[in-house]
Formats: C-alpha cells, sequence, structure tokens
C-alpha cells in the first residue's frame, strides 16, 4: 500500500537554527499539507500546497516558515528560525484531490519529532 | 467556543464492549467530518468518514447531525486493538483539517 514518507524521524536542534523537514507523498496525490501536533495538543493544521503554490495556510504559518516542491517527489517545510515554542511533532499528508468525496482523504507520513533546544 | 470538541475521556472498557464517542462542531458550513484514530506517538489514521445518512464499517458507526453539528462514533465488540485516541475531523470550506483534541479509549481483557 503506498505510504507517505518522512525524513528525519527525529530532529533537535539549537533555537535561532534552520532546519529542513522532509516528505514524500504518495505518487499519483496533487495535494500536500503539513500539520504539526505539540505533545499532548491537538493536531493542527499549518498548511496546503497545489499547483507548486500555497493554497490555504493557518496562523501559525508566519513569515518563519516556508514550503517548497523541489523536485517530482519531495516536499519540504523548513523553518527558518527555530524557537523553543516550535517542538512539535510535524506531520506530512497528501490527498488526491482538495475536494468533496473520497480524493479528498488525507494521508498522513509517520511524522518528524522536532525538539528545539 | 472550539471549533470541534470532544469528551477526552479516557473511556475504560472491557473487551466485548460497546462504546459512543461524541463530537461537536461549531462552524456550521463545515463540509466534510471524518473519524480518525491516532495510536501513541504515531500519525493519524483515517478510520471512516461520516455521511449525512450515516455509515457502517463493521463493527464501527458514524453518525452525523447538521442541524446539531453533532458528530459520534459508535464502537460495537470492542477489542483489545481498539485501545487509540479518536479523533474527530472537520473540513470546513478550503483543505485544512480540523481536529477535535481526541477521546482516548482503553479496551482491557
Amino acid at each position: 500500500e503506498p505510504e507517505v514518507t518522512q525524513t528525519p524521524s527525529h530532529q533537535v536542534t539549537q533555537m535561532g537554527q534552520e532546519v529542513i523537514l522532509r516528505c514524500v507523498p504518495i505518487s499519483n496525490h496533487l495535494y500536500f499539507y503539513w500539520y504539526r501536533q505539540i505533545l499532548g495538543q491537538k493536531v493542527e493544521f499549518l498548511v496546503s500546497f497545489y499547483n507548486n503554490e500555497i493554497s490555504e495556510k493557518s496562523e501559525i504559518f508566519d513569515d518563519q516558515f516556508s514550503v517548497e516542491r523541489p523536485d517530482g517527489s519531495n516536499f519540504t517545510l523548513k523553518i527558518r528560525s527555530t524557537k523553543l515554542e516550535d517542538s512539535a511533532m510535524y506531520f506530512c499528508a497528501s490527498s488526491e484531490g482538495g475536494g468533496w468525496g473520497r480524493q479528498e482523504t488525507q494521508y498522513f507520513g509517520p511524522g518528524t519529532r522536532l525538539l528545539v533546544l | 467556543r472550539k471549533e470541534v470538541e470532544q469528551d477526552p475521556g479516557p473511556f475504560n472498557v472491557p473487551e466485548g464492549a460497546t462504546v459512543a464517542f461524541n463530537c461537536t462542531y461549531s462552524n456550521s458550513a463545515s463540509q466534510s467530518f471524518f473519524w480518525y484514530r491516532q495510536d501513541c506517538r504515531k500519525e493519524p489514521k483515517l478510520l471512516m468518514s461520516v455521511y449525512s445518512s450515516g455509515n457502517e464499517d463493521g463493527r464501527f458507526t458514524a453518525q452525523l447531525n447538521r442541524a446539531s453539528q453533532y458528530i459520534s462514533l459508535l464502537i460495537r465488540d470492542s477489542k483489545l486493538s481498539d485501545s487509540a485516541t479518536y479523533l474527530c475531523v472537520v473540513r470546513k470550506a478550503g483543505t485544512a483539517l480540523i481536529f477535535g483534541k481526541g477521546t482516548t479509549l482503553s479496551v482491557s481483557s
């Protein structure tokens, strides 16, 4: 069964450093997403991406964050200058379509656990 | 008011029990509804979509009441492997999924 993959599984960084989280969405999917989950909290939407541009973003996704699809398979989330409060599990997800019905089902990767010290 | 609210539990039930989870959502324009399951420190996995007419998948039954903005999940004949956190999830007009904090279920033998 196709699945979303993410690397690395864990990342530890110093406050102020840049981090890049990587994702390989399911191959025939066209919509890509990033979510985060702070320990003990709910899953929160960050951004969705379609046709090489951001289609929707939340208030959390400020100028410190950026996304990119550098090639035909990878989808990345960059945090320019990490803060302590960026410590969380970051999930990538993908879906065939963005509309209604089976196509909109979002499949999540296993996550990258980011710890900012 | 939170966008998606769930009773956090935990629900502790014996194997074979029937358990029901409820969820309310605040935005009446919400378009799609789901139950996801999340095991400890793992990714959310789709359990089932929820349709207006209600739907069933094996031991799991989901109901949606748009007028009351209420979603439910019923699990019959609980198994040990059902122990997890159940996430009520709503999609509004865009693509973003809005998650509840989850209801924790623990099934014991």
